[in-house]
C-alpha cells in the first residue's frame, strides 16, 4: 500500500518568508509525527498528533513553528519568518497505534536563504 | 542520563563479518524497541522491532533486548557494502506515550 508522502521535496525560501510543509499518512494511522534532522545530526521532535487528542508540541523550537492536522489525516507543518537555522530536512512520520513502529516519509529538505 | 543513548561510531567491518550495534534505555518501563536504518540523504526505514527479553532473528539481522541490564542490540551477520548506513535506535518516551525517542544513530561502515 502506500506509504507516507510528503510535499514539496525540497523548498529554498528567502530569509522571513513563511513555508507550508504537507504531509500525507498512511491511511488508517491515527498517529502522526514531525521530526527535523540537520544535517549529521540526529532527529528532532517537533509535534506529535494522535487521534482527536490535543497534540504534543514540547518539540516546536519557537512560536514561529506550527502544526495542524484535518480531518484526523493530512498535517501541514508552517514555519513563518524562516531563518537560516531552519534549513534542515523536515520528516513526517505515522503510525498505526498498535506497536507505536513509525513509518517515515521521504522528507522536505529545506533550505533558507 | 539521555533516555537513549547509542555509541556514535563509526564502526568499521569488513565484508562478511558480524556487525554488533548497541544501545541503552533508562526508562526501565519501556516494553518495545525499535531499530531504523537511515542511508545518507534518505529516510529512516524500520527494520527490526523487539518487546519481549532474548533474541528476535529477521534474515540477517538480530536484535536482542535485555531489560535487565536496559540494553538491546542489532546484529547483522554476514555484513554487506549495501548495509552501510547509520543505525538508529528508539524506544517509547516515559509515561507509555506512542511517542518514540531516538538515539543520535551509529554510523556503520562494511568494506569490500
Amino acid at each position: 500500500g502506500a506509504g507516507v508522502s510528503q510535499s514539496p521535496s525540497n523548498k529554498v525560501t528567502e530569509k522571513g518568508k513563511d513555508v507550508e510543509l504537507r504531509c500525507d499518512p498512511i491511511s488508517g494511522h491515527t498517529a502522526l509525527y514531525w521530526y527535523r534532522q540537520s544535517l549529521g545530526q540526529g532527529l528532532e521532535f517537533l509535534i506529535y498528533f494522535q487521534g482527536n487528542s490535543a497534540p504534543d508540541k514540547s518539540g516546536l523550537p519557537s512560536d514561529r513553528f506550527s502544526a495542524e492536522r484535518t480531518g484526523g489525516s493530512v498535517s501541514t507543518l508552517t514555519i513563518q519568518r524562516t531563518q537560516q537555522e531552519d534549513s534542515a530536512v523536515y520528516l513526517c512520520a505515522s503510525s498505526a497505534g498498535t506497536h507505536y513502529e513509525q513509518y517515515f516519509g521521504p522528507g522536505t529538505r529545506l533550505t533558507v536563504t | 542520563q539521555k533516555e537513549v543513548e547509542q555509541n556514535s561510531g563509526p564502526l568499521s567491518v569488513p565484508e562478511g563479518a558480524i556487525a554488533s550495534l548497541n544501545c541503552t534505555y533508562s526508562d526501565r518501563g519501556s516494553q518495545s524497541f525499535f531499530w531504523y536504518r537511515q542511508y545518507s540523504g534518505k529516510s529512516p526505514e524500520l527494520i527490526m522491532f523487539i518487546y519481549s527479553n532474548g533474541d528476535k532473528e529477521d534474515g540477517r539481522f538480530t536484535a536482542q533486548l535485555n531489560k535487565a541490564s536496559q540494553y538491546v542490540s542489532l546484529l547483522i551477520r554476514d555484513s554487506q557494502p549495501s548495509d552501510s548506513a547509520t543505525y538508529l535506535c528508539a524506544a517509547p518516551t516515559r509515561g507509555g506515550s506512542e511517542k518514540l525517542v531516538f538515539g543520535k544513530g551509529t554510523k556503520l561502515t562494511v568494506n569490500p
